[in-house]
């Protein structure tokens, strides 16, 4: 799978926008854009995915650049629950395998 | 709630011990995944089962083994542990075997070796 650059923590506001970057420089055509996030004692959980157009589900909205070398996961209203590691993922074809994490972006929410 | 479920949820055992670890799928899926989270490695894919059948290896230790039963749990299998093999240890499961699905994550087993 092409590799992804995330900065390693971001802090925000508690009920404010959170924009979360993710570099994908080297993406090829067919690789989709998947996030996943893994909250404290928890194991990983999945937010969102993408090819090239912005998608919107109830936890999140994913923009991506129209060259798709980067993308952004938008957490419109930033609450206490969403303190988690956030990973971006370039998923390749329809086989078999299982994820490669990256060291992922760190979100602290301050009240 | 993934709907995932793994058992134990802490194990503390000695090194040169062997330990299993098990797994129930949700409802539904056929695709059974086993990941390892340390500190040091982060969370990296160790094997992948589909329908009972092994579908996919990753950094799987030859110490290490697996399988899915005709019920669809899986076990993993952890021989002669060393201190490095304390980590936590988590099952996904999906409703295929390809990688494009979402992957839905049991809350993890925490090994520690001692």
């Amino acid at each position: 799978d092409a590799k992804t650059t995330q900065p390693n923590s971001m802090e925000s506001n508690e009920e404010e926008p959170v924009h979360l970057p993710c570099n994908h420089s080297t993406i090829s055509g067919t690789d989709y854009i998947h996030w996943y996030r893994q909250l404290p004692s928890q194991g990983p959980e999945y937010v969102i995915h993408g090819l090239t157009s912005n998608v919107n589900n109830r936890m999140a909205s994913l923009a991506i650049a129209e060259d798709r070398k980067s993308s952004t996961l938008i957490l419109h209203r930033a609450t206490l629950r969403d303190a988690a590691v956030y990973y971006c993922i370039l998923i390749t074809g329809g086989g078999a395998d299982g994820l490669t994490f990256g060291k992922g972006t760190h979100l602290i929410i301050q009240p | 709630d993934s709907g995932v479920t793994q058992t134990p949820k802490h194990l503390i055992t000695a090194t040169g011990q062997r330990v299993t670890l098990r797994c129930s799928p949700r409802s539904g899926d056929l695709s059974v995944y086993w990941y390892q989270q340390s500190l040091d490695q982060g969370l990296q894919f160790l094997i992948q089962y589909y329908n009972g059948e092994e579908r996919a290896k990753g950094n799987i230790l030859e110490r290490f083994s697996a399988q899915q039963f005709p019920d669809l749990h899986s076990e993993l299998n952890l021989s002669s542990l060393e201190l490095g093999d304390s980590a936590l240890y988590f099952c996904a499961s999906s409703v295929g075997g390809t990688i494009q699905e979402t992957q839905y994550f049991g809350p993890g087993t925490r090994l520690l070796v001692l």
